[in-house]
């Protein structure tokens, strides 16, 4: 089975502070992906990967970068985390030409 | 760009009841079009799929028919269980490249009771 893992379940952080999420997936997916789900706006994207060093921006790339140095880890970074930036995050990955996305169990943050 | 449509929920029905959650799309081309569903807890997982105009996606009693004339993909289920309560996400993709994203609808939250 494709096993996407995420770094935390729920975690909470203090205004200003650097946060990282981490994605970890065991399948050799070559396409790595970031969502926030909130309530009323549905899953949208951050930002995706489809290779190690390569990401492109998502629809709402603003205050997060990301990192991929390996092809199984893709993370997320929040530079200075802000109370707007509370969220669920879900990490997914797929195979390069395949439609089918991969989740993991999502972390929900919470930046106070 | 792209977007997706999906009735507004709750949606709360009673046991063996008949399920039909609404999606419409908008896109170029002929996008692949996906439902996926969120279990209390965890992440979201894929449900059924439809790659082209005509086809039937089904899994676990699910359907949904990619009707292109009407740009919708509705959700069907004849006799829903309690285990069905979840978060349903219609969803598109228009692949080829870097486009294997999937652009997600708000999603619909079914509750069933026993």
């Amino acid at each position: 089975d494709v096993k996407v893992t995420q770094s935390s379940r729920y975690l909470v952080k203090r205004t200003g502070e650097k946060v990282f999420l981490e994605c970890v997936q065991d399948m050799d997916h070559e396409n790595m992906f970031w969502y926030r789900q909130d309530p009323g706006l549905g899953l949208r994207l951050i930002y995706f990967s489809y290779d190690v060093k390569m990401k492109e921006k998502g629809d709402i790339p603003e205050g997060y970068s990301v990192s991929r140095e390996k092809k199984e880890r893709f993370s997320l970074i929040l530079e200075s985390a802000s109370t707007n930036q509370t969220s669920m995050y879900l990490c997914a990955s797929s195979f390069g030409n395949s439609y089918e996305q991969y989740f993991g169990p999502g972390t929900r943050l919470t930046v106070t | 760009g792209d977007s997706v449509t999906q009735m507004e929920g709750p949606v709360t029905l009673s046991e063996e009841a008949f399920l039909t959650i609404n999606c419409t799309y908008t896109a170029t081309g002929y996008p692949s079009l996906f439902w996926y569903v969120q279990y209390p807890g965890e992440g979201l997982q894929l449900l059924l799929k439809a790659t082209k105009a005509d086809d039937k996606g089904s899994n676990k009693g699910f359907e949904a028919t990619y009707r292109k004339e009407t740009t919708s993909f509705h959700l069907e289920k004849g006799s829903v269980q309690v285990s069905d309560s979840a978060v349903y996400f219609c969803a598109l993709s228009r692949g080829g490249g870097s486009n294997y994203k999937l652009t997600f609808g708000k999603g619909t939250l079914l509750t069933v009771n026993p």
